[in-house]
């Protein structure tokens, strides 16, 4: 079955980075885009971007354009985001999503969410 | 671009049908039928409900159901259930790269 299984919680300090992870199983990796959303607390869903788990291409919100690196590692099936500059705003859960096939815009499967807390 | 508009709340009685509405603009949800619909818990991941505007996936219930007008995308659940109060979110494709969702409705099962 398919599973996207996120790496843990995390606190930083504001102007550091963070890197993220998703690993997925249950299908074949590169067959289908990953996405990444982002949840501050009591809010709503916010797009952060897409890679290619094939090419290894990335395309980012423009909202985040700048601060954030979509990658992956093809040879654990393993998705990562890395988001710097961090700020109190960035104080969220952070979900990877798997498109539904390549280039497609709906999600069939999330992962758990990753909460950071960025905080002095 | 900005997100999709979505109404804060919306409440309905067991049994009864509640509608949702997701508003864009004719760069999002006017020119694509690449609508989408997510339930979410609280706590928990968000849940696909509804794509390309009226496809339900596998295991959803059919109470559920999608449909578009112009810019403005509806959700409608029939039979309203207690297990359906939750968070519902809209998305839309937006042309290359991107994606926009809607700020959400929180649906209370009176």
């Amino acid at each position: 079955q398919v599973q996207l299984v996120q790496s843990g919680a995390e606190v930083k300090k504001p102007g550091a980075s963070v890197k993220l992870s998703c690993k997925a199983s249950g299908y074949i990796f590169t067959t289908n885009y990953m996405h990444w959303v982002r949840q501050a607390p009591g809010q709503g869903l916010e797009w952060m971007g897409v890679i290619n788990p094939s090419s290894g291409s990335a395309s980012y919100s423009q909202e985040f354009q700048g601060r954030v690196t979509m990658t992956r590692d093809t040879s654990t099936g393993t998705v990562y985001m890395e988001l710097s500059s961090l700020r109190s705003e960035d104080t969220a859960v952070f979900y990877c999503a798997r498109a539904c096939g390549v280039d497609c815009p709906h999600f069939d499967y999330w992962g758990q969410g990753a909460l950071v807390t960025v905080s002095s | 671009q900005s997100a999709l508009t979505q109404p804060a709340s919306v409440s309905g009685s067991p049994g009864q049908s509640i509608t949702i509405s997701c508003t864009g603009t004719s760069s999002d949800v006017g020119n694509y039928n690449l609508v989408s619909w997510y339930q979410q818990h609280p706590g928990k991941a968000p849940k696909l409900i509804i794509y390309e505007v009226n496809k339900r996936p596998s295991g959803v219930s059919n109470r559920f159901s999608g449909s578009k007008s112009g810019n403005t995308a509806s959700l409608t659940i029939s039979g309203v259930q207690a297990e359906d109060e939750a968070d519902y979110y809209c998305s839309s494709y937006g042309g290359s790269p991107t994606l926009l969702f809607g700020g959400g409705t929180k649906l209370t099962v009176l």
